[in-house]
């Protein structure tokens, strides 16, 4: 079964609409989680980390105010894209790794955005 | 600058044949590689691992292998089905895992009837 959890699956808003993606690990506690964008037929490029306990570590060229990070507790991390605009269209996936070493990291679904 | 790369975009195989997919690094400071399989408009399904300790590892049909000398490897399908149609991404990272993930550009697979 699923070891993330990510919601919601779709969003379709309208410019200017802030929106809110959560991922969550099912059993088990993760202090960091990331969040990955997609274009199509495109790889998967790392946004930023998120830490448990303390800031977001973002990455070059993702801008932190537009995509605000939250990391809650243990099992749940947020990401919220503020003001959306159609370029922030995309799909975004959340991974979390377990604390322990040479074990995969699971993703969750994945959220296509789609901003009008 | 590029660190894990896929560099066939496509590959097309005839069923119960060997899929064999490619990817090269640049940073001898990965540690530890994975394969995911990926569907469109989900998130990427893990498939298998291997730890820059070892240069082989297998499980069931999918088997990847490390070249470290040449920082190569390899994943292979053996017999490939239609059901491993999919896009696979090869990702490296750094402390076993525990790391933001690197990803190469993907291969779409088409397995054949």
């Amino acid at each position: 079964g699923a070891v993330v959890s990510q919601h919601p699956s779709w969003v379709i808003c309208k410019s200017g609409t802030s929106v809110k993606i959560e991922c969550r690990s099912l059993d088990f506690q993760a202090t960091t989680m990331f969040w990955y964008r997609q274009f199509p037929k495109q790889s998967l490029m790392l946004m930023a980390t998120s830490n448990e306990g303390s800031k977001a570590t973002y990455e070059q060229g993702v801008e932190k105010d537009k995509f605000l990070i939250n990391h809650a507790s243990l099992t749940l991390s947020t990401l919220t894209v503020t003001s959306a605009h159609p370029e922030d269209s995309s799909f975004y996936i959340c991974s979390a790794p377990r604390d322990i070493s040479n074990q995969p990291q699971h993703f969750g679904d994945g959220t296509r955005l789609s901003i009008l | 600058d590029q660190q894990v790369k896929q560099n066939s975009p496509s590959l097309s195989v005839q069923e119960g044949r060997i899929s064999i997919l490619n990817c090269d690094y640049t940073n001898s400071m990965f540690d530890y590689f994975l394969w995911y399989k990926k569907y469109p408009a989900e998130g990427p399904t893990f498939l298998i691992s291997i730890s820059s300790i070892k240069d082989k590892n297998e499980d069931g049909r999918f088997t990847v292998f490390l070249n470290k000398s040449a920082k190569h490897l390899s994943l292979h399908i053996v017999p490939s089905q239609p059901g491993d149609s999919a896009v696979y991404f090869c990702a490296a990272s750094y402390q076993g895992g525990s790391e933001k993930l690197v990803f190469g550009k993907g291969t779409k697979l088409t397995v054949n009837p």
